[in-house]
């Protein structure tokens, strides 16, 4: 049964306006949780996590909400822009360090 | 900034091969990750390490094994390659100063 859920494989947005990639997870020990972006033929890249004492985590552009109650975590993008078209992943685990447990993917299409 | 290779960026190899797919880090991180990434299924956990002689499965261990003589080195071995292990392998190690996972840019193995 899967952990960690991405429900939507695919999103497109407009250049300038706001991205919002969704992740849901059942395992309520989870306490550390990141995003990764992974454009094809490369390894993922670290993007932004968030631990479970936090609700909100800002860098840039990017901004990660984590709602414990609803087991539910997102990634906003603002602006969105073309170079941000890539695969995200949603990952979590009960600890920073030990072993993550990814979502499927989302494949974020951003348009000029 | 951390160095995780993957010593093949692409490798094809036939069924019943064993094969070995190297992993270096050069920041003496003690934790170790293999993931296969497929299409629509996301990352999954192969195997992973928390220190030299040490290993852990993780969600898909089968047709896997692994081997971590020095803790630079996390090297993933297809005892008998079959068709179904055909995929994108990723290496990662784990920065604990900045509790980041870092990917290396990824092995695509195919098996005919």
């Amino acid at each position: 049964d899967q952990q960690v859920k991405q429900n939507s494989p695919s999103l497109s947005v407009q250049e300038g306006r706001i991205s919002i990639l969704n992740c849901d997870y059942t395992n309520s020990m989870f306490d550390y949780f990141l995003w990764y972006k992974k454009y094809p033929a490369e390894g993922p890249t670290f993007l932004i996590s968030i631990s479970s004492i936090k609700d909100k985590n800002e860098d840039g552009r990017f901004t990660v909400f984590l709602n414990k109650s609803a087991k539910h975590l997102s990634l906003h993008i603002v602006p969105s822009q073309p170079g941000d078209s890539a695969v995200y992943f949603c990952a979590a685990s009960n600890q920073a360090g030990t072993a993550l447990i990814f979502g499927k993917g989302t494949t974020l299409s951003v348009s000029s | 900034d951390v160095k995780v290779t993957q010593s093949s960026r692409y490798l094809v190899k036939r069924t019943g091969e064993k094969v070995f797919l190297e992993c270096v880090q050069d920041m003496d991180h003690e934790n170790m990750f293999w993931y296969r990434q497929d299409p629509g299924l996301g990352l999954r956990l192969i195997y992973f390490s928390y220190d030299v002689k040490m290993k852990e499965k993780g969600d898909i261990p089968e047709g896997y094994s692994v081997s971590r003589e020095k803790k630079e080195r996390f090297s993933l071995i297809l005892e008998s390659a079959s068709t179904n292990q055909t995929s994108m392998y990723l290496c990662a190690s784990f920065n604990p100063t900045n509790e980041k996972l870092f990917f290396g840019s990824g092995t695509q193995l195919s098996v005919l």
